[in-house]
């Protein structure tokens, strides 16, 4: 099974500041069809999770555009350029390359 | 507006059944892939059950396999998850999730289901 690895699992950040976000992969995410199906989602608190990113790097309908998300193979990332206070909440990466699996969950908190 | 709403948890006994249903609005039902996916109280996500658009091909984890099961009917927009011989481990929210092409990208409130004495 693809194991997902998120870091840090916690990040305290000041408001306006950048926040970022890492998923590494055990093992390559590109499918055999040329995608890579690795999506972020938020989950704010008391709610269910949001897709944020998907496919690496694609804003879903609605999102603002402080998140973006970049990466490759099994290297990804998740950038928020500038935090404000409705952005507290858990972030997961989730590959559907084979199977589905998710990650650990980053907690964002502001300091 | 997509919606999917999920009903039927609750609190069950050990060795017990529940059935959850989720009945979506908004969008082409019949197109989509479904997921059940959970999340352990404080914990993270994990996908427990999936069904393709026409209900010919379900998967799940080994950790419910045999005693879960998941369907669909196109015609009224509702997808179940039957649970059978409920374990402690199963308590979570579960959530009904639609798939496009390999992205979660809606997910409905979900329901706690709690297997308690």
């Amino acid at each position: 099974d693809i194991v997902l690895t998120q870091t840090p699992l916690s990040s305290p950040v000041t408001l306006g500041q950048p926040a970022s976000i890492s998923c590494r992969s055990s093992q390559s995410l590109v499918h055999s069809d040329g995608n890579t199906y690795l999506s972020w989602l938020q989950q704010r608190p008391g709610q269910p999770p949001r897709l944020l990113i998907y496919k690496i790097s694609n804003r879903f309908s609605g999102v603002p555009d402080r998140f973006s998300g970049s990466g490759a193979g099994t290297d990804f990332t998740l950038k928020i350029s500038r935090v404000e206070a409705e952005d507290v909440g858990v972030y997961y990466c989730v590959q559907a390359t084979e199977l589905w699996t998710f990650g650990q969950g980053t907690k964002l908190e502001i300091k | 507006e997509v919606q999917v709403v999920v009903s039927g948890g609750g609190l069950v006994q050990p060795g017990g059944s529940l059935r959850l249903s989720c009945a979506a609005s908004g969008f082409t039902f019949s197109n989509h892939w479904m997921y059940w996916v959970r999340q352990a109280p404080g914990k993270g996500l994990v996908w427990v059950a999936r069904i393709n658009t026409d209900g010919s091909y379900i998967s799940y984890p080994d950790s419910v396999k045999g005693r879960f099961t998941i369907s669909r009917d196109n015609a009224k927009n509702t997808l179940w998850l039957q649970m059978n011989s409920l374990r402690a481990e199963d308590t979570a929210l579960y959530y009904c999730v639609r798939d496009s092409v390999r992205v979660l990208d809606f997910w409905g409130q979900g329901t706690l289901v709690t297997v308690s004495s």
